[in-house]
């Protein structure tokens, strides 16, 4: 069974904090990975894509991967009450059309 | 533009009534999907469809029947539908290259509620 994990949180933080989203996921064949945001009643926003070992930068946002370790993440910087939402990792195993969606951290920045 | 689009908003339907979703996309993607998804929970693929063939069904019951009538254009056809039918349903759509998944784009989504 091919798996995406995220903590369901809250994850609680400061405004102005980072905050630091994980997932980690099952098939080492594997390659392609996504953040999605979504907030209540809304549908998933794409927020970043990354492919490459390494970090990927898109202005407040950070993507790492890690394919040895099996796992991705989302670092947000200078968090805002607006970055409140739902944060999706989807994972697509060995290029094919289905991405597996993790169940998603829920983020919380206190004002 | 990576714009997705989808009517209705809101849908409200009895068991025996017959409804279509509709979506739509202009970016020239050639892989359009349709996901399932309740409260709490991550999206759901039901059905994918690449170069306006169905590639993949996820099992989903015959009451709901997927339709790609071009490259632009995706429907889901509704009927005899229950209560556990009720969730968001979304469209996505994606470029088709080799090697790996493209990204999915997302449209707003359609509330069903089933009485």
């Amino acid at each position: 069974q091919k798996e995406v994990e995220q903590n369901s949180g809250p994850l609680s933080v400061p405004e102005g904090a980072i905050a630091s989203l994980n997932c980690t996921y099952s098939d080492r064949g594997s390659q392609s990975f996504f953040w999605y945001r979504q907030y209540s009643g809304k549908s998933p926003e794409l927020i970043m894509f990354i492919y490459s070992n390494g970090d990927k930068e898109d202005g407040r946002f950070t993507a790492q991967l890690n394919k040895a370790s099996q796992y991705v993440s989302l670092l947000i910087r200078d968090s805002q009450p607006s970055d409140s939402a739902t944060y999706l990792c989807a994972v697509n195993p060995s290029g094919t059309y289905k991405y597996i969606f993790g169940t998603g951290t829920r983020l919380k920045v206190l004002a | 533009d990576t714009e997705v689009t989808q009517t209705p908003k809101h849908l409200v339907m009895g068991m025996t009534n017959k409804k279509s979703l509709k979506c739509e996309q202009h970016m020239g993607h050639r892989a359009m999907y349709w996901y399932k998804q309740k409260a709490k929970k991550p999206p759901e693929l039901m059905f994918v469809y690449s170069y306006e063939k169905l590639s993949i069904n996820e099992s989903v019951p015959s009451r709901f029947s997927p339709e790609c009538p071009n490259s632009s254009l995706l429907n889901l056809h509704l009927h005899a539908l229950q209560p556990e039918d009720s969730a968001l349903y979304l469209c996505a759509s994606s470029q088709v290259a080799a090697g790996y998944q493209e990204t999915q784009y997302f449209g707003p989504g359609t509330r069903l509620l089933v009485l």
